[in-house]
């Protein structure tokens, strides 16, 4: 099947430092690209929607200056938590949707972030 | 707004035992379902979907019915394995979230030998 590469699986950082997490999709192109956020023991929630060479979609209460999307290729998404705090410590997920009639989402393996 | 709710864990079972995880969705419009499951250290992977009313997804056995009038998509499999254990995740697209999906919040099952 599909695979979407997530890197990195985890980061710790110090607070106020900005953290880049990359997402690709190794074997298919992806016009769209979703970011997510998990907390423990809740479900994903859609962070952004990221279109290859258009500015992401944020969701309502998402900062977009603090999470940075760029969507600059079929294959690449990146998001970057800028001057990251405590607060933003969860595990992100990504996802790339294949362009195909099937309209399936496939997912990396997420990045677990600490800021300290 | 598009929501799925899903029924708390953690599941545990025996192997061979039947497997139901309950979901429910509100949603405007036609949605999409979809189970998703998670094995520990991987990304989500889909395990079945159902476009319209009545459609059955299945794969690997399990299987789950698109209810419109119940408005309910449960999960069932009737002879787990220990291989099986892992977070499982309704979730819609369509309606008013578009294509991106609207998860419910997991169950955990963990089946023990």
């Amino acid at each position: 099947g599909a695979v979407v590469s997530q890197h990195p699986s985890w980061v710790i950082c110090k607070s106020g430092t900005s953290v880049k997490i990359e997402c690709r999709s190794l074997d298919f192109q992806a016009t769209t690209m979703f970011w997510y956020r998990q907390f423990p023991k809740q479900s994903l929630m859609l962070m952004a929607t990221s279109n290859e060479g258009s500015k992401a979609t944020y969701e309502q209460g998402v900062e977009k200056d603090k999470f940075l999307i760029n969507h600059a290729s079929l294959t690449l998404s990146t998001l970057t938590v800028t001057s990251a705090h405590p607060e933003d410590s969860s595990f992100y997920i990504c996802s790339a949707r294949d362009r195909g009639p099937k309209n399936i989402q496939y997912f990396g393996a997420g990045t677990r972030l600490s800021v300290l | 707004g598009d929501s799925v709710t899903q029924m708390e864990g953690p599941v545990t079972l025996s192997e061979e035992a039947f497997l139901t995880i309950n979901c429910t969705y509100t949603a405007t419009g036609y949605p999409s379902l979809f189970w998703y499951v998670q094995y520990p250290g991987e990304g989500l992977q889909l395990l079945l979907k159902a476009t319209k009313a009545d459609d059955k997804g299945s794969n690997k056995g399990f299987e789950a019915t698109y209810r419109k009038e119940t408005t309910s998509f449960h999960l069932e499999k009737g002879s787990v394995q220990v291989s099986d254990s892992a977070v499982y995740f309704c979730a819609l697209s369509g309606g008013q979230a578009g294509t991106a999906l609207i998860f419910g919040k997991g169950t955990t099952l963990s089946v023990s030998s």
